[in-house]
């Protein structure tokens, strides 16, 4: 079982590129989430989406943009990428957001911009 | 997020000693989640709490939900050094909305 998948898994970028981090699920789930973890911060809601073709902006959006054109895949975009988005990237999904079982993970992304 | 605290944000304790670990909240937390990470590692999932007064055990480790869905604690009992890492609450704060946001985290030592 493939679970939630997260591509690519470590990415070195310079400031100014751009880049995609793509989350697909295979267990048919609505909810989608986008997440950063930093030393001392815990993590982070990035974007998060409630079904397909939906998104909308969580604690720390700015810089970043999402897509969700299929149920099963969720994008997370960098325009232009700055030194302070270096961090670690989760992805994660569940069957509906709070009332429901687990919440399942990616096993993260390292994203270092120089 | 501020808007979850958790406490303390570090803990250094000796093996076979008990601890809790405690989530805030000055809203309803709706679904709430504990979980942990080990370092440089993923998530694992631990428990999730829905109602107040809710407490749900796994080995070592218990959960509550408090009865006014604002407060969860995580008490670990004579504690392994298996259980060293960072532990995280997870909820939705905003009444189902899906908007799911975490805690700082805890990191949790524990010393032979």
């Amino acid at each position: 079982n493939a679970g939630v998948t997260q591509t690519p898994k470590f990415r070195v970028l310079k400031t100014g590129q751009s880049m995609t981090l793509l989350c697909a699920q295979d267990m048919n789930h609505e909810y989608m989430y986008w997440y950063r973890q930093d030393p001392g911060m815990g993590l982070r809601l990035i974007h998060y989406s409630v079904g397909e073709g939906t998104t909308a902006k969580g604690e720390v959006p700015d810089g970043y943009n999402v897509s969700r054109l299929k149920k099963q895949n969720f994008l997370l975009g960098l325009e232009s990428a700055a030194p302070s988005q270096t961090s670690v990237y989760f992805c994660a999904s569940s069957l509906i957001a709070g009332n429901t079982g687990e919440l399942f993970f990616g096993e993260g992304s390292r994203l270092t911009v120089l | 997020s501020q808007e979850l605290e958790q406490s303390p944000q570090s803990l250094i304790v000796q093996e076979g000693k008990n601890l809790t670990i405690n989530c805030t909240s000055s809203k309803t937390l709706y679904g709430l989640y504990w979980y942990k990470q080990k370092y440089g590692e993923g998530l694992i999932f631990l428990m999730m709490l829905q109602k107040g007064g809710e407490e749900k055990s796994h080995e070592k480790i218990t959960a509550k939900l408090d009865e006014k869905k604002q407060q969860s604690s995580l008490h670990i009992t004579a504690s392994q050094p298996s259980h060293a890492g960072i532990y995280l609450c997870g909820a939705d704060v905003e009444s189902n909305t899906g908007k799911l946001i975490f805690g700082q985290g805890t990191t949790l030592q524990v010393k032979p």
